[in-house]
């Protein structure tokens, strides 16, 4: 098994620009996750996903954050226009829809806005 | 609400032992879980708890007391290569009833292993 796969690893933008992450989940996981990292902030979950729907978007910062699931093998995340403070390390993680299964991160994208 | 503390760092050498501690409220729970996360990499699953008492794996092992809304790792044998974060994680309040896995970190323990 491949893993969880996201793409790009680096995204280097100016402020004001658009920006997606892509994610491919591990097949056959029912939940899918879109997590932020930043040294002040941690690991803050933003929205998930179960078979497709978004489940909880309550952690999207604001509405230049949005999130897509369009089948069970991808999805992502776009920000619009993008800003410096937006710099962090965005994980995706998968997992089966048992409830103490482990979540499965993906090697996630380094986001720097200028 | 839900909020999870731990340490932000702590330092051990190589062949000690180290507990690190996490304290949680949530209104919801299904189980508390622990993560490995090495600089520039992406966390990996180690152990959870849902039942109260030690869960032992290896060099690593948790325990969980659920009505004091406490965890720790415990970390044996200590060798250069556990020097990484360990992040202590619960489920979301938001999510109790529906059965999900959104799991809400704490910051994080650096650990850092010297010989």
């Amino acid at each position: 098994d491949a893993g969880v796969i996201q793409s790009p690893r680096h995204e280097v933008t100016e402020m004001g620009q658009e920006v997606t992450l892509r994610c491919k989940p591990i097949s056959g996981h029912d939940y899918l996750f879109w997590y932020r990292q930043t040294m002040m902030r941690g690991l803050e979950l933003l929205i998930y996903f179960n078979n497709n729907v978004p489940i909880d978007d309550s952690g999207m910062p604001e509405d230049r954050f949005s999130a897509k699931m369009p089948n069970a093998s991808f999805s992502t995340l776009k920000i619009q226009p993008s800003e410096p403070r937006d710099s962090a390390v965005y994980f995706c993680a998968s997992s089966f829809r048992d409830t103490y299964s482990p979540l499965h991160f993906g090697n996630g994208t380094r986001l720097t806005v200028t | 609400g839900q909020n999870i503390d731990q340490p932000t760092e702590m330092t051990a050498t190589e062949g000690a032992i180290v507990q690190i501690n996490c304290t949680y409220q949530t209104s919801g729970f299904n189980g508390l879980f622990w993560y490995q996360q090495h600089a520039g990499e992406a966390p990996t699953f180690l152990s959870y708890n849902v039942l109260d008492g030690l869960e032992e794996k290896g060099r690593f092992s948790s325990f969980l007391s659920r009505s004091k809304g406490y965890s720790y790792l415990l970390l044996k044998e200590l060798q250069m290569k556990d020097s990484a974060s360990y992040l202590c994680a619960g489920s979301s309040e938001a999510v109790y009833n529906q059965a999900g896995t959104a799991l809400i970190f704490g910051k994080g323990t650096t650990l850092s292993v010297s010989s």
